[in-house]
Protein backbone atom coordinates (compact mmCIF):
# COMPACT_ATOMS: atom_id res chain seq x y z
CA UNK A 1 0.00 0.00 0.00
CA UNK A 2 0.79 3.68 0.06
CA UNK A 3 2.50 4.16 -3.44
CA UNK A 4 2.25 7.38 -5.07
CA UNK A 5 3.87 7.61 -9.08
CA UNK A 6 4.57 10.51 -11.28
CA UNK A 7 4.59 11.42 -14.84
CA UNK A 8 6.50 11.73 -16.65
CA UNK A 9 9.85 10.27 -15.17
CA UNK A 10 11.88 12.28 -17.53
CA UNK A 11 11.09 15.43 -19.64
CA UNK A 12 13.29 17.05 -21.54
CA UNK A 13 12.28 20.97 -22.80
CA UNK A 14 13.20 24.12 -24.83
CA UNK A 15 13.36 27.38 -22.98
CA UNK A 16 10.36 28.80 -22.24
CA UNK A 17 8.31 26.45 -22.84
CA UNK A 18 5.69 24.92 -19.70
CA UNK A 19 6.01 21.16 -18.66
CA UNK A 20 3.48 19.31 -16.24
CA UNK A 21 4.18 16.92 -13.54
CA UNK A 22 1.62 15.04 -12.27
CA UNK A 23 1.86 12.88 -8.74
CA UNK A 24 -0.95 10.40 -7.97
CA UNK A 25 -1.52 8.75 -4.96
CA UNK A 26 -2.69 4.90 -6.19
CA UNK A 27 -4.27 3.02 -3.47
CA UNK A 28 -5.25 5.78 -0.67
CA UNK A 29 -6.60 9.28 -0.88
CA UNK A 30 -3.84 12.23 -0.32
CA UNK A 31 -5.29 14.93 1.74
CA UNK A 32 -1.83 16.93 1.53
CA UNK A 33 0.37 16.57 -1.00
CA UNK A 34 3.95 18.24 -1.06
CA UNK A 35 6.41 19.02 -3.58
CA UNK A 36 9.87 18.65 -3.25
CA UNK A 37 13.25 19.85 -5.32
CA UNK A 38 16.51 18.33 -4.99
CA UNK A 39 19.75 19.09 -6.48
CA UNK A 40 22.88 16.68 -7.17
CA UNK A 41 23.68 15.40 -3.85
CA UNK A 42 21.87 17.69 -1.89
CA UNK A 43 18.65 16.91 0.81
CA UNK A 44 15.38 18.06 -0.55
CA UNK A 45 13.92 21.34 -0.38
CA UNK A 46 10.83 21.83 0.33
CA UNK A 47 8.60 24.01 -2.58
CA UNK A 48 5.15 24.04 -1.30
CA UNK A 49 1.96 22.05 0.12
CA UNK A 50 -1.34 22.07 -0.77
CA UNK A 51 -4.20 20.75 0.70
CA UNK A 52 -6.66 19.20 -1.60
CA UNK A 53 -9.44 21.74 -3.03
CA UNK A 54 -7.03 24.88 -1.72
CA UNK A 55 -4.59 26.99 -2.85
CA UNK A 56 -0.92 25.62 -2.29
CA UNK A 57 1.03 27.08 0.42
CA UNK A 58 4.70 27.92 -1.54
CA UNK A 59 8.01 27.95 0.93
CA UNK A 60 10.08 31.47 0.96
CA UNK A 61 11.66 32.30 -2.32
CA UNK A 62 9.47 29.59 -4.52
CA UNK A 63 7.76 32.08 -7.24
CA UNK A 64 3.85 30.78 -7.22
CA UNK A 65 3.73 32.52 -10.58
CA UNK A 66 6.60 30.32 -11.78
CA UNK A 67 5.83 27.03 -10.00
CA UNK A 68 2.06 26.48 -10.59
CA UNK A 69 0.53 23.67 -8.11
CA UNK A 70 -2.93 22.39 -8.06
CA UNK A 71 -4.54 19.82 -6.42
CA UNK A 72 -7.93 19.46 -7.48
CA UNK A 73 -8.62 15.80 -6.13
CA UNK A 74 -7.80 13.69 -3.26
CA UNK A 75 -5.30 11.73 -5.61
CA UNK A 76 -3.76 13.74 -8.53
CA UNK A 77 -1.72 16.91 -7.22
CA UNK A 78 0.12 19.19 -10.56
CA UNK A 79 2.82 20.71 -10.94
CA UNK A 80 3.46 23.13 -13.47
CA UNK A 81 7.16 24.60 -14.25
CA UNK A 82 5.98 27.66 -16.29
CA UNK A 83 8.50 29.45 -19.15
CA UNK A 84 11.28 26.97 -17.78
CA UNK A 85 15.15 28.22 -17.77
CA UNK A 86 17.70 25.68 -17.92
CA UNK A 87 18.06 27.23 -14.10
CA UNK A 88 14.88 25.25 -13.72
CA UNK A 89 16.92 21.98 -14.29
CA UNK A 90 16.34 19.92 -11.15
CA UNK A 91 14.78 16.81 -9.95
CA UNK A 92 11.05 17.34 -8.62
CA UNK A 93 9.30 15.31 -6.22
CA UNK A 94 6.24 14.75 -4.87
CA UNK A 95 5.12 13.32 -1.32
CA UNK A 96 1.07 12.64 -0.33
CA UNK A 97 0.05 11.96 2.97
CA UNK A 98 -3.38 10.35 3.84
CA UNK A 99 -6.18 11.80 6.44
CA UNK A 100 -3.99 10.53 9.26
CA UNK A 101 -1.11 12.23 8.24
CA UNK A 102 2.03 10.79 10.13
CA UNK A 103 3.90 9.53 6.94
CA UNK A 104 4.52 10.83 3.78
CA UNK A 105 4.96 8.46 0.65
CA UNK A 106 7.09 10.01 -2.27
CA UNK A 107 6.91 9.58 -6.03
CA UNK A 108 9.98 8.23 -7.99
CA UNK A 109 10.34 11.40 -9.17
CA UNK A 110 10.87 13.74 -12.46
CA UNK A 111 14.04 14.30 -13.84
CA UNK A 112 13.57 17.98 -15.71
CA UNK A 113 16.28 18.87 -18.54
CA UNK A 114 15.98 22.40 -20.09
CA UNK A 115 17.69 23.68 -22.42
CA UNK B 1 12.16 25.96 14.73
CA UNK B 2 13.23 22.48 14.14
CA UNK B 3 16.15 20.59 12.43
CA UNK B 4 18.07 17.58 12.04
CA UNK B 5 21.79 17.07 11.51
CA UNK B 6 23.27 14.11 10.21
CA UNK B 7 27.18 14.82 10.97
CA UNK B 8 28.87 12.35 8.52
CA UNK B 9 28.44 12.53 4.90
CA UNK B 10 29.84 9.56 4.04
CA UNK B 11 30.07 6.21 5.62
CA UNK B 12 31.44 3.40 4.35
CA UNK B 13 30.99 -0.35 5.64
CA UNK B 14 32.20 -3.87 5.12
CA UNK B 15 29.80 -6.22 3.87
CA UNK B 16 28.80 -8.76 6.33
CA UNK B 17 29.40 -5.97 9.58
CA UNK B 18 26.52 -3.88 11.56
CA UNK B 19 26.05 0.02 10.48
CA UNK B 20 24.73 2.52 11.68
CA UNK B 21 23.84 6.14 10.12
CA UNK B 22 23.82 8.91 12.34
CA UNK B 23 20.28 11.49 13.11
CA UNK B 24 20.45 14.37 16.19
CA UNK B 25 17.69 16.50 16.11
CA UNK B 26 16.63 19.92 17.53
CA UNK B 27 12.69 20.66 18.25
CA UNK B 28 10.55 22.31 20.67
CA UNK B 29 7.71 19.81 21.21
CA UNK B 30 7.51 15.87 20.70
CA UNK B 31 9.08 14.90 17.43
CA UNK B 32 7.94 12.47 14.97
CA UNK B 33 11.18 10.88 13.70
CA UNK B 34 11.23 9.16 10.11
CA UNK B 35 14.17 7.50 8.17
CA UNK B 36 14.34 7.31 4.52
CA UNK B 37 16.73 5.75 1.93
CA UNK B 38 17.29 7.37 -1.78
CA UNK B 39 18.69 4.77 -4.59
CA UNK B 40 20.14 6.85 -7.09
CA UNK B 41 17.49 8.70 -9.80
CA UNK B 42 14.98 7.46 -7.47
CA UNK B 43 12.33 8.90 -4.72
CA UNK B 44 12.70 8.22 -1.39
CA UNK B 45 11.67 5.11 -0.20
CA UNK B 46 10.01 4.98 3.85
CA UNK B 47 12.11 2.73 5.90
CA UNK B 48 10.56 3.75 9.46
CA UNK B 49 9.23 6.43 11.76
CA UNK B 50 9.16 7.03 15.39
CA UNK B 51 6.35 8.27 16.96
CA UNK B 52 5.79 7.24 20.50
CA UNK B 53 6.14 4.18 22.41
CA UNK B 54 9.09 2.13 22.37
CA UNK B 55 12.11 3.47 21.41
CA UNK B 56 13.65 1.11 19.62
CA UNK B 57 11.94 0.67 16.08
CA UNK B 58 12.11 -1.71 13.70
CA UNK B 59 11.72 -1.04 9.94
CA UNK B 60 12.15 -2.28 6.32
CA UNK B 61 14.83 -4.51 4.83
CA UNK B 62 16.00 -5.44 8.24
CA UNK B 63 16.60 -2.00 9.72
CA UNK B 64 16.23 -0.28 12.82
CA UNK B 65 16.83 3.19 14.94
CA UNK B 66 16.78 3.87 18.71
CA UNK B 67 15.03 6.82 19.81
CA UNK B 68 17.23 8.25 22.48
CA UNK B 69 15.25 12.18 24.03
CA UNK B 70 18.14 12.54 26.43
CA UNK B 71 20.61 12.89 23.65
CA UNK B 72 18.03 13.98 20.99
CA UNK B 73 19.52 11.12 18.22
CA UNK B 74 17.52 8.96 16.03
CA UNK B 75 20.42 6.90 14.50
CA UNK B 76 19.60 4.27 12.08
CA UNK B 77 21.01 1.00 12.46
CA UNK B 78 21.56 -2.80 10.98
CA UNK B 79 23.19 -5.51 12.43
CA UNK B 80 24.77 -7.15 8.94
CA UNK B 81 24.99 -4.70 6.30
CA UNK B 82 24.62 -5.92 2.71
CA UNK B 83 25.89 -4.16 -0.72
CA UNK B 84 22.28 -3.36 -1.70
CA UNK B 85 21.94 -0.97 1.44
CA UNK B 86 24.42 1.29 -0.43
CA UNK B 87 22.37 4.15 -0.98
CA UNK B 88 21.64 7.82 0.22
CA UNK B 89 19.37 8.00 3.54
CA UNK B 90 17.83 10.73 4.70
CA UNK B 91 16.73 11.46 8.57
CA UNK B 92 13.90 13.44 8.86
CA UNK B 93 11.35 15.01 11.65
CA UNK B 94 7.89 16.63 11.84
CA UNK B 95 7.07 18.21 15.29
CA UNK B 96 3.93 16.61 16.45
CA UNK B 97 1.40 19.97 16.02
CA UNK B 98 -2.03 19.81 14.72
CA UNK B 99 -2.18 20.34 10.72
CA UNK B 100 1.23 20.74 10.72
CA UNK B 101 3.01 17.94 8.53
CA UNK B 102 5.68 19.39 7.09
CA UNK B 103 9.26 17.40 7.04
CA UNK B 104 12.41 19.15 8.11
CA UNK B 105 14.92 16.57 6.35
CA UNK B 106 18.83 16.37 7.11
CA UNK B 107 21.58 16.70 4.26
CA UNK B 108 21.62 13.10 3.86
CA UNK B 109 24.26 10.44 4.35
CA UNK B 110 25.70 8.50 1.38
CA UNK B 111 26.46 4.93 3.05
CA UNK B 112 28.86 2.93 0.81
CA UNK B 113 29.07 -1.06 1.82
CA UNK B 114 31.93 -2.48 0.52
CA UNK B 115 32.16 -6.43 -1.13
Amino acid sequence: GAVVSQHPSWVICKSGTSVKIECRSLDFQATTMFWYRQFPKQSLMLMATSNEGSKATYEQGVEKDKFLINHASLTLSTLTVTSAHPEDSSFYICSASGLAGQTQYFGPGTRLLVL
Amino acid sequence: AQSVAQPEDQVNVAEGNPLTVKCTYSVSGNPYLFWYVQYPNRGLQFLLKYITGDNLVKGSYGFEAEFNKSQTSFHLKKPSALVSDSALYFCAVRVYSGSARQLTFGSGTQLTVLP
